[in-house]
């Protein structure tokens, strides 16, 4: 069935360091995978996305990165800052209209001063 | 910036108990999803919803469950007789048009079933 598989399930920066997060994908029609940030106790907040035509995308300190051939996507957080601590989600999906998301398992982030 | 809203934020019911739970999705929107997460776990699919039908629903989504739209703002998910097994955050979501998948989260409801 379908599946996303997140590692690693935690990761600990000092502020200014980078952070990356993986996700492989098992259904190949997948074809839209964003990234989604939790802070505690908070809704799942949208913080990029890509589609299965581009194989990467940038948003200032944040960049997504898609290898169809591996079926697998990551996150790159640059300059990491305190704030940047959280849940990161990703998710895969087919990109219908009606498009259910599948998540990972999500990665505790956490930035040390 | 418009945003999902739900409520009400927590919810305490005794098991064998109903439950609705509420959300007013993004106006424009077109589907309309319910999520839920178990404490410290992923977020799980339930079910989508479009054009007052249901899209697609997951294993989790058994009799017991049921969504609504019953007017043009919000959108009701439904436990009949809840279980123990069915305290989680529960999360509606919506998105726009066809073909654009970006989906916006609520801010959730904490069930707890005593």
């Amino acid at each position: 069935g379908e599946n996303v598989e997140q590692h690693p399930s935690t990761l600990s920066v000092q502020e200014g360091d980078s952070a990356v997060i993986k996700c492989t994908y098992s259904d190949s029609a997948s074809n839209y995978f964003p990234w989604y940030k939790q802070e505690l106790g908070k809704r799942p907040q949208l913080i990029i996305d890509i589609r299965s035509n581009v194989g990467e995308k940038k948003d200032q300190r944040i960049a997504v990165t898609l290898n169809k051939t591996a079926k697998h996507f990551s996150l790159h957080i640059t300059e990491t800052q305190p704030e940047d601590s959280a849940v990161y989600f990703c998710a895969a999906s087919w990109g219908g209209g009606y498009n259910k998301l599948i998540f990972g398992a999500g990665t505790r982030l956490a930035v040390h001063p | 910036e418009p945003e999902v809203t739900q409520t009400p934020s927590h919810q305490v019911t005794q098991m064998g108990q109903e439950v609705i739970l509420r959300c007013v999705p993004i106006s424009n929107h077109l589907y309309f999803y319910w999520y839920r997460q178990i404490l410290g776990q992923k977020v799980e699919f339930l079910v989508s919803f479009y054009n007052n039908e249901i899209s697609e629903k997951s294993e989790i989504f058994d009799d017991q469950f049921s969504v609504e739209r019953p007017d043009g703002s919000n959108f009701t998910l439904k436990i009949r007789s809840t279980k123990l097994e069915d305290s989680a955050m529960y999360f509606c979501a919506s998105s726009g048009e066809q073909g654009m998948n970006e989906q916006y989260f609520g801010p959730g409801t904490r069930l707890t079933v005593t």
